[in-house]
């Protein structure tokens, strides 16, 4: 079965500071791996997503992330954060369409911005 | 483009009704389809899968005849809670594949449900 963990549940970063958030992952095979932002009340928007290849994928909002698979680990980052991404971040790893293409998210982690 | 939206954002209902949440792709075509649910402060939760044309296939402890899922077409599923009670109270949130290519989900802005 595929798991997620998050192992912040909250994290407080200043603005203008660097953002990293960790996520670590069981599944059997090459797992299909995605962050998802989430504001307050709202669904969730794809930030980025790795299937194969170059294991350093870049995404929206100026995020990026890296796919250790020695470390089961996909961390999020974000060299400089803004006020406008305190929202709560999610890691899921997801079966391929063969196999159902299930989610399986993290628990999350809520990002709180100082000015 | 892959927007997917649900309508209503919000419902209150009296504890018995039953209510109805759609969701739409509205730039792409969805073979498959799926419902989450998420408490505050907590993730997502999948409740199950609808595949168009087809019955939906529903996770572990997830109650069929509560939570009726309908995929009539390639761009709408629809979840009706049925006999609502107030511990259905919850976000509800939709996500859809696209038909060609991709193993993405992109996510509805999510259903507040509230049980009177």
């Amino acid at each position: 079965a595929q798991s997620v963990t998050q192992p912040d549940i909250h994290i407080t970063v200043s603005e203008g500071a660097s953002l990293e958030l960790r996520c670590n992952y069981s599944y059997g095979a090459t797992p299909y791996l995605f962050w998802y932002v989430q504001s307050p009340g709202q669904g969730l928007q794809l930030l980025l997503k790795y299937f194969s290849g170059d294991t350093l994928v870049q995404g929206i909002k100026g995020f990026e992330a890296e796919f250790k698979r020695s470390q089961s680990s996909f961390n999020l980052r974000k060299p400089s954060v803004h006020w406008s991404d305190a929202a709560e971040y999610f890691c899921a790893v997801g079966a391929p369409q063969a196999a159902g293409n299930k989610l399986t998210f993290g628990g999350g982690t809520r990002v709180l911005v100082k000015p | 483009g892959a927007v997917v939206s649900q309508h209503p954002s919000w419902v209150i209902c009296k504890s018995g009704t039953s209510v109805k949440i759609e969701c739409r792709s509205l730039d792409f075509q969805a073979t498959t389809m799926f419902w989450y649910r998420q408490f505050p402060k907590q993730s997502l939760m999948l409740m199950a899968t609808s595949n168009e044309g087809s019955k939906a296939t529903y996770e572990q402890g997830v109650e069929k005849d509560k939570f009726l899922i309908n995929h009539a077409s390639l761009t709408l599923s629809t979840l009706t809670v049925t006999s609502a009670h107030p511990e259905d109270s919850s976000f509800y949130i939709c996500s859809a594949r696209m038909t060609t290519g991709a193993d993405t989900q992109y996510f509805g802005p999510g259903t507040r449900l509230t049980v009177l």
